[in-house]
């Protein structure tokens, strides 16, 4: 299995531009998480899904985040307008059990680099 | 919740075992501990979880004490590619309370050493 897949790797954007960070989970897997990483605030969830379903976006900061799971091998986290804080490395994740399960495991994805100007 | 303490760094020679110590003194009776690691610039990796007995894979073994109020992550013949901030996470639930999110606290950075 070619493990979590995410796109692009790289994004460097201007302040007010719209963003769109891409993820692929590992085939049969049905939970999906989005984390941001920052050297302050460390590795902070941001949306979990569940068959395709939004489970708890308690940690998306603001409006100017949203997240789709269209269908079960693709998911997006899109940032409009974008602001120069959002400059952070974003995670994709995903696992086999439900979110509530105690043995679930985590497989996470390369991450997203992303700079504001 | 459950919180844990680590050390923020720790160093290891090269081929020697490095045992990483974790602090959860108040996890609940159906938590489990997991440990990932995120070498720079990559994604955490899952390495082992459990919940009372000892656990051992192909990367590494998880002393859990009787009491489950700490643990220790063993890796028994540390490399240079073992270099990494090594997480030891207690599952809590999220916000709402619907889902069990894995809460990333400071880890440890372990240095293997030439």
């Amino acid at each position: 299995d070619a493990g979590v897949i995410q796109s692009p790797r790289h994004e460097v954007t201007e302040m007010g531009q719209e963003v769109t960070l891409r993820c692929k989970p590992i085939s049969g897997h049905n939970s999906l998480f989005w984390y941001r990483q920052t050297m302050m605030r460390g590795l902070e969830l941001l949306i979990y899904f569940n068959n395709n379903v939004p489970i708890d976006d308690s940690g998306m900061p603001e409006d100017r985040f949203s997240a789709k799971m269209p269908n079960a091998s693709f998911s997006t986290l899109k940032i409009q307008p974008s602001e120069p804080r959002d400059s952070a490395v974003y995670f994709c994740a995903s696992s086999l059990g439900i979110g509530g399960s105690l043995q679930e495991t985590q497989y996470f994805g390369p991450g997203t680099r992303l700079l504001v100007l | 919740d459950a919180k844990t303490t680590q050390p923020p760094s720790m160093d290891c020679a090269e081929g020697r075992a490095a045992n990483l110590p974790c602090n959860h003194s108040t996890i609940s009776g159906n938590e489990y501990v997991y440990w990932y690691r995120q070498i720079h610039s990559q994604g955490p990796q899952y390495i082992i979880h459990g919940l009372k007995n000892n656990e051992t894979n192909e990367m590494a073994s998880l002393i859990i004490t009787e009491d489950r109020k700490s643990s220790t992550l063993i890796l028994p013949h540390a490399t240079l590619r073992d270099t990494a901030v090594y997480y030891c996470i207690v599952r809590v639930p999220t916000a709402s309370g619907s889902a069990r999110q894995l809460t990333f606290g400071s880890g440890t950075q372990l240095t293997v050493l030439p």
